[in-house]
């Protein structure tokens, strides 16, 4: 069975440029997460998807950065202007409703913002 | 304050010795506890879950909870180099999923 599947892995942009981070979850989970992870750092959440729905978004900085989860499966996060304290990276994560504990991670977006 | 609160080591061993990590926190809403293990430029990868107060045992590693004292534990016996990786607590209420900021281990061969 494939995992949480991200892309790209590796990122280096200029600040002010845009990126955007795609994610695809294991096959049957309804919950997607994205979470940020600085370095020295555990991960913390952005934001949480059940199916399409945004349903804790909270955390997300929503003056630079989106996410969508079009028809319940693959997701995307973008952050548009990029700044240097974006410099992180960025996992996606998926689960199913009812085992909301045990989570899978993918590898995760690394992202340099110069 | 942090809510979980993890000393961030780094910790090194010698192969073989038994590793003993552990994280404190603050939120009494915490219900379930998970250890994770994160290899470098990898994702972290689910290790342990317990839901109550005790001891959870799989193969050369343990779990241990003690609500009482908001403090959990992990413990590594026979450790490997292979067990070298960064081990990160987390803690879940209803609401969200919160996280330590990792132990880095080496185990040395």
């Amino acid at each position: 069975e494939a995992g949480v599947v991200q892309s790209p892995r590796y990122k280096i942009i200029e600040k002010k440029q845009p990126v955007a981070f795609w994610c695809n979850p294991i096959s049957g989970h309804n919950t997607l997460y994205w979470y940020l992870q600085n370095l020295g750092q555990g991960p913390e959440l952005l934001i949480r998807y059940e199916n399409e729905e945004a349903v804790d978004d909270s955390q997300l900085p929503k003056d630079r950065f989106s996410a969508e989860r079009l028809k319940g499966v693959d997701s995307t996060l973008k952050i548009q202007p990029a700044e240097l304290g974006d410099s992180a990276v960025y996992l996606c994560a998926s689960s199913l409703r009812e085992t909301g504990n045990t989570i899978y991670f993918g590898e995760g977006s690394w992202l340099t913002v110069v | 304050q942090k809510e979980v609160e993890q000393d961030p080591g780094p910790l090194s061993v010698p192969e073989g010795a038994i590793v003993s990590l552990n994280c404190t926190y603050s939120n009494s809403a915490f219900q379930y506890f998970m250890w994770y293990r994160q290899y470098s430029r990898k994702g972290p990868e689910l290790l342990m879950y317990t839901y109550s107060s005790g001891n959870k045992e799989d193969g050369r590693f343990t779990a241990q909870v003690d609500k009482s004292s908001k403090y959990i534990s992990l413990f590594i016996r026979d450790s490997q180099p292979s067990d070298s990786a960064t081990y990160l607590c987390a803690m879940r209420d209803d609401y969200k999923l919160s996280f330590g900021a990792g132990t880095t281990v080496t185990v040395r061969a």
